[in-house]
């Protein structure tokens, strides 16, 4: 009954593969969003859909694209994975996309070799 | 550019003791402050959250405290347990928005 759930939680790859990551959240919440967290636990904010529409794409490099394929699925795709995209990668949640309270996944640690 | 800064960066405190965390940030337009607690191998969760038409918020042991003048905000953990041995974030958004600007997180360990 988990509520945002991803997938893999490891992911180790060499430089230049293409990977996915997978995200579900059945929480009925209309916007998702994928975060990421560096070696120093910054936090910053990727993309976010609310009811399968792009509203925020921070600047990432175009190597990343999302794909909502409904509301309760945000999936993050990356080609030509590179050194500097080690990081944890988290997929969240809310009920809206106005200062609604966030519910993360328990996040995906990628590391590149 | 950071826009939301926090400290400090770790803290260890007796257990029982008061636990107190920074933040403070420039841009005027934040309307909404909340603070994300994060265990080890784990998601960030929310634990408390303040708007600036308040100076405090409590809920349980922990509060908010929030200056909009100085453009600062504290979280005060009360009677601090090793249970909270944890990262701390502090958070701001714009009014209406749920972009979140994160600080730079506080390592919290709480010695028995």
């Amino acid at each position: 009954d988990t509520a945002v759930s991803q997938t893999p939680k490891y992911l180790v790859t060499q430089m230049g593969n293409d990977k996915s990551i997978k995200c579900e959240q059945n929480l009925g919440h209309d916007t998702m969003y994928w975060y990421k967290q560096d070696s120093k636990k910054f936090l910053k904010i990727m993309f976010s859909y609310n009811n399968k529409e792009l509203i925020i794409n921070e600047t990432v490099p175009n190597r990343f694209s999302p794909k909502s394929p409904d509301k309760a699925h945000l999936n993050l795709h990356i080609n030509s994975l590179e050194l500097g995209d080690s990081a944890v990668y988290f997929c969240a949640s809310s009920p809206d996309s106005y200062n609604s309270p966030l519910h993360f996944g328990n996040g995906t640690r990628l590391t590149v070799t | 550019q950071q826009q939301v800064k926090q400290s400090p960066q770790s803290l260890i405190v007796q257990k029982g003791g008061i636990s107190i965390i920074n933040c403070a940030y420039e841009n005027t337009a934040f309307d909404y402050f909340p603070w994300y607690q994060q265990f080890p191998g784990k998601g960030p969760a929310l634990l408390i959250a303040i708007r600036p038409d308040v100076s405090e918020k409590k809920e349980g042991r922990f509060t908010i405290s929030f200056n909009k003048s100085a453009k600062q905000f504290s979280l005060h953990i009360m009677d601090s347990q090793p249970g909270d041995s944890a990262t701390y974030f502090c958070a701001a958004s714009k009014a209406g928005a749920n972009n979140l600007f994160f600080g730079t997180g506080t390592r919290l360990t709480v010695i028995p």
